[in-house]
């Protein structure tokens, strides 16, 4: 199976501009959560779509935002950039059903790297 | 909220020696704890994981130990080789009451260095 896809891998915007990154997950993957990696914050959670519905949200301002498709591709959208955006930002899908007590296993895409300037 | 703690932050090793990173959760009814491997420029790659259910869990030279009581989870690697080196990462899903989540909650990670 392909693993997790992300695009696109590099780019770069400019203070205020809005940007739309992509996550293809593993076929079969029903769930995608997005992170964003930072060397001084690490790893921190945005959110996590599943069935097209937000089922959860990291504590970051609403200028962030995702959306889920039904073929479980998902995006996330950034407005009004800020220089503090700069960020991997990475997508990582799970088979996961709805209703379970327990976590699946998430696996990473490549990410992409946002530069803010 | 959930907090994760990941201690050392750096960790130099023989090659052929053993390696241990620890990490500590806050929230008791936490129940999913995997560890993930990051390489200069690469996407985190999971590398085991555990359930609140099980005490330890290994896979080649890698083991994972929880201890529910005092919230502790550990990775251990023995026989460290040249290509372990990497930062490793540990993470917890915190509970989600209103039915499953796949949130993690991750370590500031632990930049390991094998020594050749």
């Amino acid at each position: 199976k392909a693993g997790v896809t992300q695009t696109p891998r590099y780019l770069i915007k400019t203070r205020g501009q809005q940007v739309t990154l992509s996550c293809s997950p593993i076929s079969g993957h029903r769930s995608v959560s997005w992170y964003q990696q930072t060397p001084g914050q690490g790893l921190q959670f945005l959110f996590e779509y599943f069935s097209e519905t937000q089922r959860n949200k990291g504590n970051f301002p609403g200028r962030f935002s995702g959306r889920q498709f039904s073929n479980s591709r998902s995006e996330m959208n950034v407005s009004t950039l800020e220089l503090g955006d700069s960020a991997l930002y990475l997508c990582a899908s799970s088979l996961t059903t709805s209703g379970r007590a327990f976590s699946y296993e998430q696996y990473f895409g490549p990410g992409t790297r946002l530069t803010v300037t | 909220g959930e907090n994760v703690e990941q201690h050392p932050s750096t960790l130099s090793v023989q090659e052929g020696d053993s390696a241990v990173i620890k990490c500590t959760y806050s929230d008791s009814a936490s129940n999913y704890f995997p560890w993930y491997k990051q390489e200069l420029g690469k996407r985190p790659q999971l590398i085991i994981d555990i359930r609140s259910n099980v005490g330890e869990k290994k896979d080649q030279r890698i083991a994972v130990t929880l201890n529910k009581t005092a919230k502790h989870f550990s990775l251990h690697i023995t026989e460290t080789q040249p290509e372990d080196s990497a930062v490793y990462f540990c993470a917890a899903t915190p509970p989600s009451y209103g039915g499953a989540t796949n949130k993690l909650i991750f370590g500031t990670g632990t930049l390991l260095a094998v020594q050749p």
